[in-house]
């Protein structure tokens, strides 16, 4: 059972423009959201995180928006780049869990930024 | 600091061989994770352990077996290798504090079993 949801599959964007990736979640307990970018052939990596009592955090040219109430927050990538080029995961875990905080993920969004 | 490390970074192993996938990380971090991703299906967890000597399952446990003698290292065992376990595998870590969730995962292990 999947307890994180991901969309879209895959994506493509032209240079410049704002990819957006939704995730859904239903565990109203989780209280951690971070986004990890991969690369062909390495591990992820956190790109930005953000609990739920903020609707909104930016990072550079990236941007989580979290709405509680529909339990849902979505990853956007400003004036993309070809270098943004990678897959991305969002996940969510909680404190106090009985698996030690550990994440769980949606299965990945494919982007790829066109020059 | 050289951060999570794995090795090796890829084995093929025949049906039935074992072998054990190497962990280690050099940020004194108590909570350790495998997980393993398979194409199109994000990454799920395998055991995670909170600190030397306790260890735990994940959601898909099954042919797996991991220790934690170290804070430093975890190891994952597979016992008798299965197609199904064809996957990349990744180790992870984080500290065990408030605020401080990141997750550090390691460049991976790719694993085909035949």
């Amino acid at each position: 059972q999947q307890q994180v949801k991901q969309s879209p599959q895959s994506l493509i964007v032209q240079k410049g423009g704002i990819p957006i990736i939704n995730c859904a979640y239903e565990n109203t307990a989780f209280d951690y959201f971070p986004w990890y970018q991969q690369f062909p052939g390495k591990g992820p990596a956190l790109l930005i995180a953000i609990r739920p009592d903020v609707s909104e955090k930016k990072e550079g040219r990236f941007t989580i928006s979290f709405n509680k109430s529909a339990k849902q927050f979505s990853l956007h990538i400003m004036d993309s780049q070809p270098g943004d080029s990678a897959t991305y995961f969002c996940a969510a875990s909680r404190r106090g869990s009985n698996s030690g905080y550990a994440l769980n993920f949606g299965k990945g969004t494919s982007l790829l930024v066109t020059p | 600091n050289a951060g999570v490390t794995q090795t090796p970074k890829f084995r093929i192993l025949k049906i039935g061989q074992s072998m054990t996938l190497q962990c280690a990380q050099d940020m004194n971090h108590n909570y350790m994770y495998w997980y393993r991703q398979d194409p199109g299906m994000g990454l799920k967890l395998i055991y995670y352990s909170v600190g030397a000597g306790i260890t735990d399952k994940g959601e898909v446990p099954n042919g797996y077996n991991v220790s934690r003698s170290t804070t430093e290292d975890f190891p994952l065992r597979l016992e008798l290798a299965a197609p199904s376990q064809t996957s990349v595998y990744f180790c992870a870590s984080r500290r065990d504090r408030v605020g401080q969730e990141t997750q550090y995962f390691g460049p991976g292990t790719r694993l085909l079993v035949l």
